[in-house]
């Protein structure tokens, strides 16, 4: 199995631009995840879906956010309009199963975001 | 809500040593706890997964136990080596689908 994909592994945009990062989870999983990871905030749950449905977007900082899982082996995370502190590393995972207590999360290789 | 925490923040030790780096949550309704490596630039590799059922799991050079009730868990390295060198994550996971994780210890390892 490939893992989590995620796309671009690099983005560098300006202020105000619509930013839009994608993620593949690992086939057969439910559950898909988008995090982000700063050096003051270390990693914070945005959003999760299951079954394509979100289930928890509490995370998502601003309207300014959002999250669709189209699909069972595709998801984006779009910022529009993007603002310097939205910079940081935002990272997709999944996971195999809903409720069970014991269900690992892989996660993909993260996205490096940039806004200038 | 729930908080986790990593101390220390930072180590370094020489090749061959033992060490062991410390979680502690403040929820002790946890399903299971997990922990990560990540390397500088990577994404985040688990290593060892611990149900709330369970007091430890081993894999290789690595063991990881878990005490509920006092809200902590200890990742012991044995015999480290500078390839263990990366910064080490614990995550909680509780009555949600949500992980909650530390800020993490940066380990170096000095050949």
């Amino acid at each position: 199995d490939a893992g989590v994909i995620q796309s671009p592994r690099h983005e560098v945009t300006e202020m105000g631009q619509e930013v839009t990062l994608r993620c593949k989870p690992i086939s057969g999983h439910n559950s898909l995840f988008w995090y982000r990871q700063t050096m003051m905030r270390g990693l914070e749950l945005l959003i999760y879906f299951n079954n394509n449905v979100p289930i928890d977007d509490s995370g998502m900082p601003e309207d300014r956010f959002s999250a669709k899982m189209p699909n069972a082996s595709f998801s984006t995370l779009k910022i529009q309009p993007s603002e310097p502190r939205d910079s940081a590393v935002y990272f997709c995972a999944s996971s195999p199963a809903r409720g069970l207590a014991g269900s690992e999360q892989f996660f993909g290789p993260g996205t490096r975001l940039t806004v200038l | 809500k729930q908080e986790v925490t990593q101390i220390p923040a930072a180590l370094s030790v020489p090749e061959g040593e033992n060490l062991v780096l410390n979680c502690s949550f403040t929820d002790s309704a946890i399903y299971n706890l997990q922990w990560f490596r990540q390397d500088p630039g990577k994404g985040l590799t688990s290593l060892l997964l611990i149900q709330s059922s369970q007091r430890e799991q081993t894999s290789g050079r690595l063991n990881a136990s878990l005490d509920k009730s006092s809200g902590r868990s200890t990742l012991y390295i044995a015999a480290s080596q500078p390839g263990d060198s990366a910064t080490y994550l614990c995550a909680v996971k509780g009555g949600s689908e949500k992980l909650v994780f530390g800020k993490g210890t940066k380990l170096t390892v000095n050949p």
